[in-house]
């Protein structure tokens, strides 16, 4: 089971928008749409921001998108904030055997 | 509002068996289905297992010989054992609430080192 094949780091200036790409395989993120993204803000607690690809949470703000395209998910993050600037991870469920896999986290700069 | 606590020994020797109980609080265990992830310091997460309420489990295939998880519904508790450590266990172990195929609720995790 490897990891999920994030950029180590991205950045961005304030008001941009930036994509974080999750690259796996077909047996995983090509497989199916339960890929979800997570921030984790320093000495913080991971928080779910997409589900399903592209579903937000209640309360998640909706400048934040996921997609997908064969065996790669991206995360949007439009209109950046300071705030943003965070650790991001995706995951991805696993049919065979039933698992779940995560990325190795993106940490985005906002500049 | 729920709340997940993990609670556990911080400190483990090599070759022994690091366990850890999550109490969850405001919620019903015996309705959701329970996660553990693990971050090394300064590293990312790593999906350990998950405990539906139907029953079963599933398992990081890469730690599966090694892991066991239950639920005890009496006492509201979501449980993790995993045999055998090294030095490589050591991580903020968290207890995730698994819904609608995310990780959406997480308790505020737990490091534990494994050391002599």
């Amino acid at each position: 089971q490897s990891a999920l094949t994030q950029p180590a780091s991205m950045s961005g200036s304030p008001g941009q928008s930036i994509t974080i790409s999750c690259t796996g395989t077909y047996s995983d993120v090509g497989a199916h749409n339960y890929v979800s993204w997570y921030q984790q803000h320093p000495g913080k607690v991971p928080k779910l921001i997409i589900f399903d690809v592209n579903n937000r949470p209640s309360g998640v703000s909706n400048r934040f998108s996921g997609s997908k395209s064969g065996n790669t998910a991206s995360l949007t993050i439009s209109g950046l904030q300071a705030e943003d600037e965070a650790d991001y991870y995706c995951a991805s469920y696993i049919i065979r055997p039933p698992s779940w896999v995560f990325g190795g986290g993106t940490k985005l700069t906002v500049l | 509002q729920m709340h997940l606590q993990e609670s556990g020994p911080r400190l483990v020797k090599p070759s022994e068996t690091l366990a850890l109980t999550c109490t969850v609080s405001g919620a019903s265990i015996s309705s959701d289905d329970w996660t553990w992830v693990r971050q090394p310091p300064g590293k990312g997460l790593e999906y350990i297992a998950t405990a539906f309420m139907t029953g079963a489990i599933d398992y990081n295939p890469s730690l599966k010989s090694r892991v066991t998880v239950s639920l005890d519904e009496s006492k509201s508790h979501f449980s993790l054992q995993l045999t055998s450590v090294t030095a490589a266990d050591t991580a903020v172990y968290y207890c995730v609430r698994y819904r609608q195929r995310g990780f959406d609720y997480w308790g505020q995790g737990t490091l534990v080192t494994v050391s002599s």
